[in-house]
Parts: structure tokens; sequence; C-alpha cells
């Protein structure tokens, strides 16, 4: 069974602080995506990254992809109360077209 | 805009009945969606993976007796949560796939059962 481990499990800070979520496992992934949960909504895509140590921008979000397509990180800069979240990397391997989600890191960015 | 739909939002039963739930893709002919449940604060786990025109595919655990999935169209898939009991009760989520094995997820359908 392949896993793929989140941490920080919580994280809760104030706006304008940085912050890094990882996303590890001992499976390799030909795909990795991150999304974005808000309560009582579904999951909504992020970023999908692919060649292993690709890094990604969006806005205040950076995306990163192990050079051995095992692990990901994501950093958000100057984080923001809109920033307020479930995050959760999935991780798509081969051909399948299932994926494999996180243990997901729940962040609080408040004021 | 979205691109998958689900309903209900919610819904509240009673112990004993059945309840169905629709997911439609929006923009895309879609020949393989996906059904997840959620607890809270807890990440997606995948129920099963809805086939057009043929039988789905259900992860290790999930009885596919209890949950029903239809797939007869290329834009609808439908569960259907047999005899729903309180421990049923939870956040169901359906998604289609992307071009990248990304998925686009719905809304969700939160139940609860009496």
């Amino acid at each position: 069974t392949q896993l793929l481990e989140q941490s920080p499990q919580f994280l809760s800070i104030q706006e304008g602080e940085n912050l890094t979520v990882y996303c590890n496992s001992s499976s390799v992934f030909s795909s990795l995506q991150w999304y974005r949960q808000e309560p009582g909504e579904g999951p909504v895509l992020l970023v999908t990254v692919v060649t292993g140590g690709e890094v990604k921008k969006l806005k205040r979000l950076t995306f990163q992809f192990g050079d051995a397509r095992k692990d990901s990180s994501l950093h958000i800069t100057a984080a923001q109360p809109g920033d307020t979240g479930l995050y959760l990397c999935a991780g798509a391997t081969g051909g399948g077209n299932k994926l494999t989600f996180g243990t997901g890191t729940q962040l609080k960015v408040e004021l | 805009g979205a691109v998958v739909s689900q309903h209900p939002s919610w819904v509240i039963c009673k112990s004993g009945t059945s309840v169905k739930i629709e997911c439609r893709s929006l923009d895309f002919q879609a020949t393989t969606m996906f059904w997840y449940r959620q607890f809270p604060k807890q990440s997606l786990m995948l129920m099963a993976t809805s086939n057009e025109g043929s039988k789905a595919t259900y992860e290790q655990g999930v009885e596919k007796d209890k949950f029903l999935i239809n797939h007869a169209s290329l834009t609808l898939s439908t569960l259907t949560v047999t005899s729903a009991h309180p421990e049923d009760s939870s956040f169901y989520i359906c998604s289609r796939q992307g071009v990248r094995n990304e998925q686009f997820f719905g809304p969700g359908t939160r139940l609860t059962v009496l």
C-alpha cells in the first residue's frame, strides 16, 4: 500500500508568517498534485508537478517535486487568512488513474 | 466554473433507508469517475472507481452491495447507500479525471443518518 505522509498535521500561524508543508513517501510517483479544501466543499486543484526537481510558483505558493519523485513540499510566503484550509497532496503512479492522497495538513491563518 | 456537480449537497435520512447521490461531469464526457468518503478533519478515502458501461471497481474493505455505483452515461455516476446506518454518516465526494491524472472534484454531499 502506498502511503503519503504529510507534516505537519496541524498548523496555526499569524498572518504574514511563512510556512512549509511536506509530503513524503517511499514510493515513486509519475506526478503529484496539491489540493486545497475548505470546509463543506470538495478539494480544488492547486498544481500538478511531473518532473523530478520541478519547482512551480502560484503567486505566494511555491511547490517543489523531489528529485526522486517520492516527495514534495509546499511553501507559502506571507500567509493570509484566505489561505486557511486543508491542504492535500496526491500522487499518481504509472499508467494508473487512481490517486493516493496524503494524510492532510490543516492550516489556520489568524489575523 | 464548476466542472463537476453533486446532488444533493446534504441529506438527512432515517436508519435503514437508502440514499442516492448523483455526480455529474459538466464539461467533459467522463468514462471514469471516482467516489470518496471523508471523515471530519481527515483526508479522502477512495471508495470505488466508477466505469461507464461496466461494473465499478471497489477498494478493499468497501462493501459493493452496500454502496451501489451506477455509471450509465458519460456524464452521470450515482452512488446509492443502501440500508444506511449512523456509521455511514460522512461527507461523500465524487471526481472526474483530467488529462494529467489530476482530478476535479464535486462540492460533496453531507450524509447524516439518524
